[in-house]
């Protein structure tokens, strides 16, 4: 079975400047989240998505930061513009409703850093 | 108050020592808790989850969960060098599937 997959692993940008990522969780998994995580710290929830839905995006900073999952498989997540405390790995990850008690599983993540 | 909080060490074991990892949840409403390994420079990997109060092994993991007091452990006997990680305690309330996580604890095991 596959994993969640994520791209771009790495990314450098200037403050200002724009970026996206992306996320194909692991198939037949209903939610899909996106964390970040500083460096040292633990992985903080943006949003969560059920299908096409949002959950809960209470965390999501959304004068910069956007999401979207529009056929409730693949997701987005875009922060423009992006500031120098945006430097973070951004995990994705996705979760089955049914079966292993809604244990999420990670992608890679994506690295940003932003200078 | 944090959601979950945990020492963030770090914590330094000798090999073959046990190592314990401890964690405290303010949701009394969670339902699933979970352990997360995360290597330096990589994503966090699943180690253990629990659902009921007691003890969970396996292999040299035991996981606690007391929900009483809203506490869930990780040990680990005979530690190894390559048990070296941040360890991610991770609490999930299955009304939103909502899962959060604590700041980890970076545990050493020396040689």
């Amino acid at each position: 079975e596959a994993g969640v997959a994520q791209s771009p692993r790495y990314k450098i940008i200037e403050k200002r400047q724009s970026v996206a990522f992306w996320c194909n969780p692991i198939s037949g998994h209903a939610t899909l989240y996106w964390y970040q995580q500083i460096l040292g710290q633990g992985p903080k929830l943006l949003i969560q998505f059920q299908n096409n839905g949002v959950v809960d995006d209470s965390q999501l900073p959304k004068d910069r930061f956007s999401a979207e999952r529009l056929k409730g498989v693949d997701s987005t997540l875009k922060i423009q513009p992006a500031k120098l405390e945006d430097s973070a790995v951004y995990l994705c990850a996705s979760s089955s409703l049914q079966g292993d008690g809604n244990t999420i599983y990670f992608g890679e993540g994506s690295w940003l850093t932003v200078v | 108050q944090k959601e979950v909080e945990q020492n963030s060490g770090p914590l330094s074991v000798p090999e073959g020592a046990i190592a314990s990892l401890n964690c405290t949840y303010s949701d009394r409403g969670s339902q699933s808790f979970f352990w997360y390994r995360q290597y330096s420079g990589k994503s966090p990997e699943l180690i253990m989850s629990i659902y009921s109060n007691g003890d969970k092994e396996d292999g040299r993991f035991t996981a606690q969960l007391n929900k009483a007091s809203q506490y869930v452990s990780l040990l680990i006997r005979d530690s190894q060098p390559s048990d070296s990680a941040t360890y991610l305690c991770a609490v999930n309330n299955f009304n939103n599937n909502d899962m959060r996580f604590g700041a980890g604890t970076r545990l050493t095991v020396k040689p």
